[in-house]
């Protein structure tokens, strides 16, 4: 059974970076038929998917477009865990932040497993 | 961008009632669709994959049908652990992209 534990601040300030971890358990990060995305939720924009890390032999890291200048995933095989990082956040990016593992076939994936979510908002 | 567009927005159904739920994509995305479904403060949950196929676990009462553009979800005798907002979402390009949800609400 895959358990995705999330962690990290539910408050930054403005300007500043949020940093957020997903601890993977039941499954590898370096799993051969899953991706592991964040995705983040508000009343504004609804679900918004900000993009995956998966390996295939080798990793891959792919970003949405609306945030690629200021996001970074990275996979930790020593920790089985994956993490996101926002920088120069604002207001716009106050959301309750999701990590999931995507499992696909030929291309398409759906998201059978989420984290429990954390919200994090962003003021001074 | 595939832009899916849902509706109704909101939806108010006595329990044992059937409840369908419409998911347009602005263009053909195959059966590269999938259905979710969040309750209040919790994370989304799926309940079909590939348009039309169920996962286990899910009540047999959920069920999804549809290709290329057009795809709907039914739910047949609603309960009350029905309530909820309902969400689908395409995977047939990047960026991944969901619909703005259908909240059913019970009576």
């Amino acid at each position: 059974q895959v358990q995705l534990q999330q962690s990290g601040p539910g408050l930054v300030k403005p300007s500043q970076t949020l940093s957020l971890t997903c601890a993977i358990s039941g499954d590898s990060v370096s799993s051969s038929s899953a991706t592991w995305n964040w995705i983040r939720q508000s009343p504004s924009r609804g679900l918004e998917w900000l993009g995956r890390t998966y390996y295939r032999s080798k990793w891959y890291i792919v970003y949405a477009l609306s945030v690629t200048s200021r996001i970074t995933i990275n996979p930790d095989t020593s920790k089985n865990q994956f993490s996101l990082q926002l920088n120069s956040v604002t207001p716009e990016d106050t959301a309750v932040y999701y990590c999931a593992r995507a499992y696909c076939s030929g291309g398409s994936c759906y998201f059978d497993n989420w984290g429990q979510g954390i919200l994090v908002t962003v003021s001074s | 961008e595939i832009v899916l567009t849902q509706f109704p927005d909101f939806q108010s159904v006595t329990p044992k009632e059937k409840v369908t739920i419409t998911c347009r994509a602005g263009q053909s995305i195959g059966t590269s669709l999938h259905w979710y479904q969040q309750k209040p403060d919790q994370s989304p949950k799926l309940l079909i994959k590939y348009a039309s196929q169920s996962i286990s676990g899910v009540p047999s009462r959920f069920s999804g049908s549809g290709s290329g553009t057009d795809f709907t979800l039914t739910i047949n005798s609603l309960e009350a652990e029905d309530a909820a907002t309902y969400y689908c979402h395409q995977s047939r390009s990047l960026p991944f992209t969901f619909g703005p949800g259908t909240k059913v609400d019970i009576k």
